[in-house]
């Protein structure tokens, strides 16, 4: 099976602009969850998505926001971006109702000028 | 205070060297107990999970809960230079609440 596949893998944009990231789960998995990876604050939970709703939230201001589509890919967006909002954005996907184990992707490096 | 501590070292041993990395945590509540390891400009790759105390082991690796003292272990044995990367801690408190706590990672490196 193929792994969870994040696109882009970098992105540059500057102050005040908007992002989306998208992710696309592992084939069978309907669970997706994204996290922040900063080296002052480590990986912190965003939002978890299952079956187009979203299930959880992290605390993070409303300028984090994500959906899923019916065929379980997930886009989270960032709007009006802050410096500290530079970090590696990482997705997860879990097979709900089985192991739940959560498999990474290798993370959208986003870098706000 | 984080609710999952991890010592974030670096950590650096001779080839062949047995590896102690080690957790803790302040919620009781954690049930679920992950180890991940993360090389350089890589998303983490899950290693070791375990459901409430004991020891799990897989090849090379021993994952070691102790939920008495709150307190999580992963042992890699003849380490190998091709381990040499970020080890995090992780831990889920419920079945339906998926979000994983994570702690900050310990940067291991392998000497040959």
């Amino acid at each position: 099976k193929a792994g969870v596949t994040q696109t882009p893998r970098y992105l540059i944009k500057t102050r005040g602009q908007q992002v989306t990231l998208s992710c696309s789960p592992i084939s069978g998995h309907r669970s997706v969850s994204w996290y922040q990876q900063t080296p002052g604050q480590g990986l912190q939970f965003l939002f978890e998505y299952f079956s187009e709703t979203q299930r959880n939230k992290g605390n993070f201001p409303g300028r984090f926001s994500g959906r899923q589509f019916s065929n379980s890919r997930s886009e989270m967006n960032v709007s009006t971006l802050e410096l500290g909002d530079s970090a590696l954005y990482l997705c997860a996907s879990m097979n709900s109702g089985g192991s739940n184990e959560q498999f990474f992707g290798p993370g959208t490096r986003l870098t706000v000028l | 205070q984080k609710e999952v501590e991890q010592d974030p070292g670096p950590l650096s041993v001779p080839e062949g060297a047995i590896v102690s990395l080690n957790c803790t945590y302040s919620n009781s509540a954690f049930q679920y107990f992950m180890w991940y390891r993360q090389y350089s400009r890589k998303g983490p790759e899950l290693l070791m999970y375990t459901y409430s105390s004991g020891n799990k082991e897989d090849g090379r690796f021993t994952a070691q809960v102790d939920k008495s003292s709150k307190y999580i272990s992963l042992f890699i044995r003849d380490s190998q230079p091709s381990d040499s990367a970020t080890y995090l801690c992780a831990m889920r408190k419920q079945t339906g609440a998926n979000n994983l706590f994570f702690g900050t990672g310990t940067r291991l490196t392998v000497i040959p």
